[in-house]
C-alpha cells in the first residue's frame, strides 16, 4: 500500500563526513518535504520540492543539500558544513493545493536518527 | 518566533477522563490541521479544519477553530493509553507549513 519510505532507520556520521538520507514515496505527490527535530522540539522546514528538478531552502538549509530528479525521491545530503547534524529527521510528502496559503495533509516517514560518531 | 504554539507543554491524565490542548498563531490562516505523532515515529495527520468552520469531529476527536481569537483547541475524549503521544498544530505562513512544538500527552493507567 501507499506511503513513504525513509532509510536508513539510524545513521552514524563521522566528522568531517557527507551522508545522504533517502525518502521514497509511492503516493504519487508532488510537493516533499524534509523536517530536522530536535529533542522535546517541533519540526523545523530545511528543503521543499514542488516540483521536479526544483527545490526551495526552508529555515534552516545551511549544511544540508537535496535534489528532487524524479517524483518519488527527494533525498537529503548532511554536509560536513553541518557542525550539529544529530538530530531526527523526518521527510513528508503532500498533494499540492490550488488555492495559495493553503496546506494540505502530509503523509511522514518514520525518520531517520542521525547521530555524530 | 513560532506562527502555532500548543499550550500546554505537558499533560497527564487518568485513562478514560478527556484531555483538552490549545494551539494559538499569529497570521490569518485558510485552514488549520492537527497531528500525533508516536515516540520515535513520524507524523500522523489528525483532522484539518477550515478557517470558515467552528467545530469538527473526527471520532473521540473535536477540534474547534476561533479565528476571532487566532485560537483552536483538540478535544480527545475518553482518553486511552494509545492515545499517549505529542501533539501538534500546523499553519500556513509564507507559504510554507509551520509546526507548533506540541504538547506531550500521557495517559495514566
Amino acid at each position: 500500500d501507499g506511503g513513504i519510505t525513509q532509510s536508513p532507520k539510524y545513521l552514524f556520521r563521522k566528522e568531517g563526513q557527507n551522508v545522504t538520507l533517502s525518502c521514497e514515496q509511492n503516493l504519487n505527490h508532488d510537493a516533499m518535504y524534509w523536517y530536522r527535530q530536535d529533542p522535546g522540539q517541533g519540526l523545523r522546514l530545511i528543503y521543499y520540492s514542488q516540483i521536479v528538478n526544483d527545490f526551495q531552502k526552508g529555515d534552516i538549509a545551511e549544511g544540508y543539500s537535496v535534489s528532487r530528479e524524479k517524483k518519488e525521491s527527494f533525498p537529503l545530503t548532511v554536509t560536513s558544513a553541518q557542525k550539529n547534524p544529530t538530530a531526527f529527521y523526518l521527510c513528508a510528502s503532500s498533494p499540492l493545493s490550488p488555492l495559495r496559503q493553503e496546506a494540505l495533509p502530509q503523509h511522514f516517514g518514520d525518520g531517520t536518527r542521525l547521530s555524530i560518531l | 518566533s513560532q506562527q502555532g504554539e500548543e499550550d500546554p507543554q505537558a499533560l497527564s491524565i487518568q485513562e478514560g477522563e478527556n484531555a483538552t490542548m490549545n494551539c494559538s498563531y499569529k497570521t490569518s490562516i485558510n485552514n488549520l490541521q492537527w497531528y500525533r505523532q508516536n515516540s520515535g515515529r513520524g507524523l500522523v495527520h489528525l483532522i484539518l479544519i477550515r478557517s470558515n468552520e467552528r467545530e469538527k469531529h473526527s471520532g473521540r476527536l473535536r477540534v474547534t477553530l476561533d479565528t476571532s481569537k487566532k485560537s483552536s483547541s483538540l478535544l480527545i475524549t475518553a482518553s486511552r493509553a494509545a492515545d499517549t503521544a505529542s501533539y501538534f498544530c500546523a499553519t500556513i505562513k509564507d507559504d510554507k507549513i509551520i509546526f507548533g512544538k506540541g504538547t506531550r500527552l500521557h495517559i495514566l493507567p
